[in-house]
């Protein structure tokens, strides 16, 4: 059963940081893992969609990293900003039809 | 890209009663998905509604309690069925397009009193 743990549970930085958030999963046979952001009481919004076969992808400030082999994925965002603050979700894609998540880290950008 | 529609938003509703919650995407996806996710918790996976047949439900859920509609590739329902404080939750819908990207609508958030 694929298990995913997200690193740090939450996080507080001052704006302009440039910050890492972790996640890791127990199965590396996966088909794709996905970042989501989700703002209190809301949806999940999609941040970025990594392949297996691919190491990494960008979106503005935003670069994820996968490295199935250690099954482990990284969230960088450069220069932080409060608007930022959010939850944010980690999703492995293990078969055809389960997305299983990590239990998110919450991120807090003061100004 | 697919872009996901709830109704309602969130509703506070009495033990014992039902709600349907209803689920519109803005263009024919392959799959679509009912999640759970209690407070201060992360996503759990109710069930996946097939179009034209009956939903595949994960362990611990059961038709009887969130029994789930698919009559098209755009539209879906959930049912909270005899409702209980515990069932206090945000109820999520989310739609999978062909190159396994899934998106998620806004939620309904749902109080049990």
């Amino acid at each position: 059963k694929q298990e995913v743990t997200q690193i740090p549970a939450a996080l507080s930085v001052p704006e302009g940081e440039n910050l890492v958030l972790n996640c890791s999963f127990t199965d590396s046979a996966i088909y794709n893992l996905q970042w989501f952001r989700q703002d209190p009481g809301k949806g999940l919004t999609s941040l970025l969609l990594i392949q297996s076969s691919q190491r990494e992808q960008t979106s503005g400030r935003l670069n994820a990293s996968l490295d199935k082999s250690s099954g482990r994925s990284t969230l960088y965002i450069a220069a932080s900003q409060p608007g930022d603050s959010a939850t944010y979700l980690c999703a492995v894609n293990s078969g055809y039809s389960t997305l299983t998540f990590g239990k998110g880290t919450m991120l807090l950008v003061s100004p | 890209s697919a872009v996901i529609s709830q109704k309602p938003s969130r509703d506070i509703c009495q033990r014992g009663t039902s709600l349907t919650i209803q689920c519109q995407v803005d263009s024919q996806v392959t799959m679509m998905f009912w999640y759970r996710q209690q407070p201060g918790q992360s996503l759990t996976l109710i069930a996946t509604a097939n179009q034209g047949s009956e939903a595949t439900y994960e362990s611990g859920f059961v038709i009887d309690k969130f029994p789930i509609s698919r009559p098209n590739l755009t539209f879906s329902t959930l049912t909270v069925s005899n409702m209980s404080p515990e069932d206090s939750s945000i109820y999520l819908c989310s739609a999978r397009t062909s190159v396994y990207e899934q998106y998620f609508g806004p939620g309904t958030r749902l109080t049990v009193t």
